[in-house]
């Protein structure tokens, strides 16, 4: 089946550094989402992205969709400790067909 | 808040023993989706309905799962004769109101079979 590839799998990072991971796929996405999870808790949606080329920001957050429809990075700009979680790029490969995942990115911060 | 609420949050169990989880949506939508996240993995899709009807089931939900949404609303997920590699995250999403498969998520049942 379709697979999302995240990396890096896990970063440390200091307090007020920039954090950029990526997403790629073997095939063509029509819809990217990146969630944030936090321990015991389900994914939360930060950003949807609908368009090739797409950049897309929440805030610190800001996302683009690859031309290719098949990749997508998230970038967090001045890191802070509540940036802690799991870092989830997901989408349909088409239609209203379910969620795929990648294994997701572990963000620590280091105050 | 998502809109979903679910319950429980945590269930111990013993194997063999049956289990359910429910899955209730504040607000109405067409459809429901379950998936299941083990340990270091991204949430995997097990089943979705439109309304009541089943519509796709994943390999991963074996004979022993069961799930159900009566009245098109709340949804349940039974697991028979629990198996120690039963034990994950249980999910319950809802898409948003765009045109888009934007999904929200639950805050999941944690299940722990012994």
């Amino acid at each position: 089946g379709q697979q999302l590839n995240q990396s890096p799998q896990s970063m440390f990072i200091q307090e007020g550094e920039d954090v950029s991971m990526n997403c790629t796929s073997s095939s063509i996405f029509n819809t990217w989402l990146w969630y944030k999870q936090e321990p015991g808790e389900g994914p939360v949606l930060l950003i949807a992205l609908y368009k090739a080329g797409e950049l897309t920001s929440n805030g610190r957050l800001t996302a683009q969709f690859g031309i290719t429809r098949k990749d997508s990075f998230l970038n967090i700009s001045a890191s802070i400790p509540s940036d802690v979680g799991i870092y989830f790029c997901a989408g349909p490969n088409s239609g209203n067909t379910p969620l795929v995942f990648g294994k997701g990115t572990r963000l620590s911060v280091i105050a | 808040d998502t809109g979903v609420s679910q319950n429980p949050r945590h269930k111990i169990t013993k194997r063999g023993q049956n289990v359910t989880f429910r899955c209730d949506p504040i607000s109405e939508h067409n459809r429901l989706y379950w998936y299941r996240q083990t340990l270091g993995q991204g949430p995997e899709f097990l089943t979705y309905f439109q309304n009541e009807a089943q519509l796709e089931k994943s390999r991963l939900l074996s004979d022993r799962f069961s799930a159900e949404r009566p009245k098109g609303s709340f949804s349940t997920l039974e697991i028979q004769r629990t198996e120690q590699g039963d034990s994950a995250m249980y999910l319950c999403a809802v898409p948003g109101q765009g045109l888009y498969n934007e999904q929200f998520f639950g805050p999941g049942t944690r299940l722990t079979v012994l």
